[in-house]
């Protein structure tokens, strides 16, 4: 069965960087876009970006884009997002999750609370 | 952006009918999919593409829309369906999600 299993919490400094992983089973890896979602506490969800595991190739909102970095190993079939320069405003569980533009995001990861803390 | 309009909170009686609308800022086609997030979980896929069911999700659960009009119908509402139910739009980037309508209880 299709799982996506995220890393751990983190509790990091202002100014910090952290990276997260997502490590996909029960499919073939580079068939299908990984996209993140951030969603802070009590809060709606806001797509970050998403990465095309096959050729690398990825989309950011642009919101994100100089926040996130998008990157994959195929070799273990895990997707990473790096996000820098951390402020308590990031502060949020960050979800992975498969998707596509038909199916929308059929299987989610756990989700990985990250907090921003001094 | 696509910005998609949801009411905040409905509260319905256990058995009754409800019908949770999203509405979008432009046209989507039929890129529309519908999310039920419990509390301290991730999100569940119930609709996608604006009226198919995803596999293993109850019956009670249907959706319709198209354009700028979207509906998600739970028909009867059980306790168990208790959560916040998201839309979200994959018509065009950036993918946008609502910001979520929470089911209650009368």
């Amino acid at each position: 069965q299709v799982q996506l299993q995220q890393s751990g919490a983190e509790l990091t400094k202002p100014g910090s960087s952290v990276k997260i992983s997502c490590k996909a089973s029960g499919y073939t890896f580079t068939s299908y876009d990984i996209s993140w979602i951030k969603q802070r506490p009590g809060q709606a969800l806001e797509w970050i970006g998403a990465i095309n595991p096959g050729s690398g190739g990825t989309g950011y909102n642009e919101k994100f884009k100089g926040k996130a970095t998008l990157t994959v190993d195929k070799s273990s079939s895990t997707a990473f997002m790096q996000l820098s320069s951390l402020t308590p405003e990031d502060t949020a569980v960050y979800y992975c999750a498969r998707g596509s533009n038909w199916e929308g995001f059929a299987y989610w990861g756990q989700g990985t609370l990250v907090t921003v803390s001094s | 952006d696509t910005v998609l309009t949801q009411s905040p909170a409905l509260a319905v009686s256990l058995g009754q009918r409800v019908t949770i609308s999203c509405r979008a800022s432009k046209s989507v086609s039929t890129y529309m999919h519908w999310y039920q997030q419990k509390s301290g979980q991730q999100p569940k896929l119930l609709i996608y593409s604006a009226s198919n069911l995803e596999s293993g999700v109850p019956s009670r659960f249907s959706g319709s829309g198209s354009g700028t009009d979207f509906t998600l119908t739970i028909d009867p509402v059980e306790a168990d369906d208790i959560a916040n139910y998201y839309c979200q739009q994959s018509n065009e980037l950036p993918l946008t999600f609502g910001s979520g309508t929470k089911l209650e209880i009368k």
